[in-house]
């Protein structure tokens, strides 16, 4: 199983509304990241957890809250988002946290309405 | 930000053409790494270049990394419709965990 599953695949949310996004992965991968997406841009690091540690906070907001239970787990916790939040928010698995490819997951099409 | 610039930043050509897309960047890395994309969803890992290493192939990629010139090439030989996408140069910097991706380039084969 080569596979990085985020979930959902689109979410629309009220600037209110408190929401998470998911992402599983089962490579056994010690590595797993969050990237931001905006249109015609490259990808931008958010998160990167290394042995379900924190291990690089890009100076994001505070209403974007990341979350590893568990070695192949990995959430986005969400609230009191701006509607300049809307983006591809991609997860990134890998076998370790350098020198190794990355695996991405297809993202999630966040809207904040 | 070691963020790499990519060039050019559109391309098309024709089925069969060769295509060559560069990426510089601004500092030392541990390794450069080239990623597709695919209609704004999840990224495809091509090939990763340790910067001891000169030049790597995978089927039709050819990929050259020149630390002194702090650059690097892609290049996608007899391409196929398939093969259009945007592609991404990402660095990751030497003694950090950080993966940076470049600018982007934008390549669209015309059957």
């Amino acid at each position: 199983d080569t596979e990085v599953t985020q979930t959902p695949k689109h979410l629309v949310m009220g600037m209110t509304n408190k929401k998470s996004l998911k992402c599983e992965q089962h490579m056994g991968h010690r590595a797993m990241y969050w990237y931001k997406q905006k249109a015609k841009k490259p990808p931008e690091l958010m998160f990167v957890y290394s042995y379900e540690k924190l291990s690089i906070n890009e100076s994001v907001p505070s209403r974007f809250s990341p979350e590893c239970p568990n070695s192949s787990l990995l959430n986005l916790h969400l609230h009191a988002l701006q509607p300049e939040d809307s983006a591809l928010y991609l997860c990134a698995s890998s076998q370790e946290s350098r020198d190794t490819e990355a695996f991405f997951g297809q993202g999630t099409r966040l809207t904040v309405v | 930000s070691q963020q790499g610039e990519e060039d050019p930043q559109a391309l098309s050509i024709q089925e069969g053409e060769n295509a060559t897309m560069n990426c510089s960047y601004k500092t030392s890395i541990n390794n450069l790494q080239w990623y597709r994309q695919n209609s704004g969803r999840g990224l495809v890992h091509l090939i990763l270049i340790r910067s001891n290493e000169r030049e790597k192939h995978s089927g039709r990629l050819r990929v050259t990394l020149d630390t002194s010139k702090k650059s690097s090439s892609l290049l996608i030989t007899a391409s196929r419709a398939a093969d259009t996408a945007s592609y991404f140069c990402a660095t990751e910097d030497f003694g950090n965990e950080k993966l940076t991706f470049g600018t982007g380039t934008r390549l669209t084969i015309i059957p």
